[in-house]
């Protein structure tokens, strides 16, 4: 079974700090993919990353950068943490879209920023 | 982008009893591929089951089918014999052919009530 794991569960960070989120897939997926879910709003693309070292912006990039320097891992940072970046974030991996291959889903990481 | 829409926030429906979640979609492409999404309160998101576009025959997995109706642009879940572990949110996706995001719907929070 392919696992995609999120570093931490949760976590609580002051305002301006520098976050964070790691996330490690095991089944060599081309694709990750980090997603914001809020109450109401559903999940909403950060940015996904379909090769190492490459990235597109999804449709809320704004506040968050990523890092991918291997094809396992896929970082989430928060440059300068603020208080509306309190929410659960969940990274995905899938394989190239030809086929309907699904998104495999981390358990979410759930951020608190005070 | 595409958009998914999940009209019910919130349903419920009665142990053994059989409740139908709606989603509607906007594209202008003909290949694609719809997904259903469940996230119990554990958080782990797991895919229900999942359409073709291309195939006019319903998806169907054990208590769970759908009724893919193209031309409407509607994607419903139909979960039949409820049981109290399908007390979830359901989430709706959406991925075209070749694509390699998926964009979804804001949620429908199903309670099972015993």
């Amino acid at each position: 079974d392919v696992k995609v794991t999120q570093s931490s569960r949760y976590l609580v960070k002051r305002t301006g700090e520098k976050v964070f989120l790691e996330c490690v897939q095991d089944m060599d997926h081309e694709n990750m993919f980090w997603y914001r879910q809020d109450p109401g709003l559903g999940l909403r693309l950060i940015y996904f990353s379909y090769d190492v070292k490459m990235k597109e912006k999804g449709d809320i990039p704004e506040g968050y950068s990523v890092s991918r320097e291997k094809k396992e891992r896929f970082s989430l940072i928060l440059e300068s943490a603020s208080t509306n970046q309190t929410s659960m974030y969940l990274c995905a991996s899938s394989l190239p879209g030809i086929t309907n291959e699904k998104l495999f889903f981390g358990s979410g990481t759930q951020l608190s920023v005070l | 982008a595409q958009t998914v829409t999940q009209s019910q926030p919130e349903m419920s429906v009665q142990e053994a009893e059989t409740v139908t979640l709606s989603c509607t979609y906007d594209t202008s492409e003909s290949d694609y591929y719809l997904f259903w999404y469940k996230q119990p309160p554990s958080r782990q998101m797991i895919l229900v089951i999942r359409q073709e576009a291309y195939k006019q025959q319903n998806a169907t997995e054990n208590r769970f089918s759908v009724n893919f109706q193209k031309a409407a642009k509607s994607f419903s879940l139909k979960i039949s014999d409820s049981q109290l572990g399908d007390a979830a949110m359901y989430f709706c996706a959406y991925r075209s052919s070749g694509g390699n995001q998926f964009y979804f719907g804001t949620g429908t929070s199903l309670t099972v009530i015993p």
